[in-house]
């Protein structure tokens, strides 16, 4: 079985400053991983998606986040937030070969002015 | 298109009535997905279609839930009888089968059973 881990729930953060959401994944087969943006009484959009290639993925909006097979980890980070990030963000994998499709528990980012 | 269309939006019940959630998948789509987000456990898989037949419903609390996809485009979840635990906000999500296709969100139903 695969789960997803986001061990901060909650994550605090003046606005300007850089930020990293942690996401880490288990499963014993190759998987594809997602982060998502949830904001208040909305559906999740997709911010980013790591398939293959290059580790480094990134979004429109400044967010990135690096595949790191050995750690089995996949953080998101942003050098310099804005109070419009203030969101819930979500880690999702997708194992090869299956068409499920998993999510963390979530981290809920807060931009303070 | 108009995106992933659940209904209704909120939803209160009593204690042992029957509830049933909708959604409509975006044309095209042939993969659907229903979660369910509460503060205490987050997102949950409930249950994911792939053209229409049920491919893992392991995330299904119990026997009181069901979900159909009676067409390519639309799908149901039924709580039957619902119970006070069942309150949460449930999502569907479509996407095209294939894993390197993004997955997108309806707006959600808030069930709230008293």
């Amino acid at each position: 079985a695969q789960s997803v881990t986001q061990l901060d729930s909650q994550v605090p953060v003046f606005e300007e400053a850089p930020v990293e959401l942690r996401c880490n994944y288990s499963s014993s087969v190759s998987v594809y991983l997602f982060w998502y943006v949830q904001y208040p009484n909305q559906g999740l959009q997709l911010l980013l998606k790591y398939l293959s290639g290059s580790t480094l993925v990134k979004s429109i909006n400044g967010f990135e986040a690096e595949f790191n097979k050995s750690q089995t980890s996949f953080h998101l980070r942003k050098p310099s937030v804005h109070i419009s990030d203030t969101a819930e963000y979500f880690c999702a994998v997708s194992d090869l070969g299956a068409n499920n499709l998993f999510f963390g528990t979530g981290t809920r980012l807060t931009v303070i002015p | 298109d108009a995106g992933v269309i659940q209904s209704p939006r909120h939803e209160v019940t009593e204690m042992g009535q029957e509830v049933t959630l909708r959604c409509k998948l975006i044309s095209g789509h042939n993969s659907l997905f229903w979660y369910r987000q509460t503060m205490m456990r987050g997102l949950e898989l409930l249950i994911y279609f792939n053209n229409n037949v049920p491919i893992d419903d392991s995330g299904m609390p119990e026997d009181r839930f069901s979900a159909k996809m009676p067409n390519a485009s639309f799908s149901t979840l039924k709580i039957q009888p619902s119970e006070p635990r069942d309150s949460a906000v449930y999502f569907c999500a479509s996407r095209e089968q294939g894993l390197n296709t993004e997955a997108f969100f309806g707006q959600g139903t808030r069930l709230t059973v008293v």
